[in-house]
C-alpha cells in the first residue's frame, strides 16, 4: 500500500526557475492538501482541495498554483521560486477533510 | 482563526505517563480535536482525534474538557520513540487544519 507519494524528495532550483512537486495517492481520499514548513516551525497550509475540480487557498498560497484533475494527484507549482521558499514541503490526504491525514514523506526544496 | 495554545516544551521520564495539554478557547461545537505527532525528518502522524467524548486508542487517550476549550493527550507510558512534536490541531470554520507550532515532548531514560 502506497499511501501518499512525494516526487522529488530532493530538488535545488535557482532563483526565478519554475517546477512543479508531484503528490500522488492510492487511498481514493477526497481531500488533499499541502503544507510547507521552515525549519524549527510548524506545518503551514499552502493549498488544499476537497476534491476532483476544486480547489482553494491556505494560509499561505502566494507563489504556488495548484490543480486537482483527479482524485489522485495534486501537484504543487513553483511559478518562479525565491530563496524565501527554501522549505520541506508535506503532502497529505484524508477520507475526508475531517479525518485522518496521511502525509507523504516530504519533498526537500532548496532555491539558491 | 483556528488557533491552539501548546506550552513549547515538556519532558517526561521514560516509562511514566505523559499528559500533555492544549487550549481550544475559539472551537466550535462541530469541529474535531486532531492530535499529531512529528517524529525528526519525517512527516506528521495521526495520533487520535475526537469530538466530545474521550477517546482511546493504541497509541493514546485523549480526553477533552466538558466545555470544549481544552482536551489532553496522554500517554500511557513513554517511551524514547515517544519523543517528537506534538501538535493539537482543529479545523475552524474553513476546510482546513492549521498546525501551529506544537509541543517538544523530551522523553528522559
Amino acid at each position: 500500500n502506497a499511501g501518499v507519494t512525494q516526487t522529488p524528495k530532493f530538488q535545488v532550483l535557482k532563483t526565478g526557475q519554475s517546477m512543479t512537486l508531484q503528490c500522488a495517492q492510492d487511498m481514493n481520499h477526497e481531500y488533499m492538501s499541502w503544507y510547507r514548513q521552515d525549519p524549527g516551525m510548524g506545518l503551514r497550509l499552502i493549498h488544499y482541495s476537497v476534491g476532483a475540480g476544486i480547489t482553494d487557498q491556505g494560509e499561505v498560497p502566494n507563489g504556488y498554483n495548484v490543480s486537482r484533475s483527479t482524485t489522485e494527484d495534486f501537484p504543487l507549482r513553483l511559478l518562479s521560486a525565491a530563496p524565501s521558499q527554501t522549505s520541506v514541503y508535506f503532502c497529505a490526504s484524508s477520507y475526508r477533510w475531517t479525518g485522518e491525514l496521511f502525509f507523504g514523506e516530504g519533498s526537500r526544496l532548496t532555491v539558491l | 482563526d483556528a488557533k491552539t495554545t501548546q506550552p513549547n516544551s515538556m519532558e517526561s521520564n521514560e516509562e511514566e505517563p505523559v499528559h500533555l495539554p492544549c487550549n481550544h478557547s475559539t472551537i466550535s461545537g462541530t469541529d474535531y480535536i486532531h492530535w499529531y505527532r512529528q517524529l525528526p525528518s519525517q512527516g506528521p502522524e495521526y495520533v487520535i482525534h475526537g469530538l466530545t467524548s474521550n477517546v482511546n486508542n493504541r497509541m493514546a487517550s485523549l480526553a477533552i474538557a466538558e466545555d470544549r476549550k481544552s482536551s489532553t493527550l496522554i500517554l500511557h507510558r513513554a517511551t524514547l520513540r515517544d519523543a517528537a512534536v506534538y501538535y493539537c490541531i482543529f479545523s475552524g470554520s474553513a476546510r482546513q487544519l492549521t498546525f501551529g507550532s506544537g509541543t517538544q515532548l523530551t522523553v528522559l531514560p
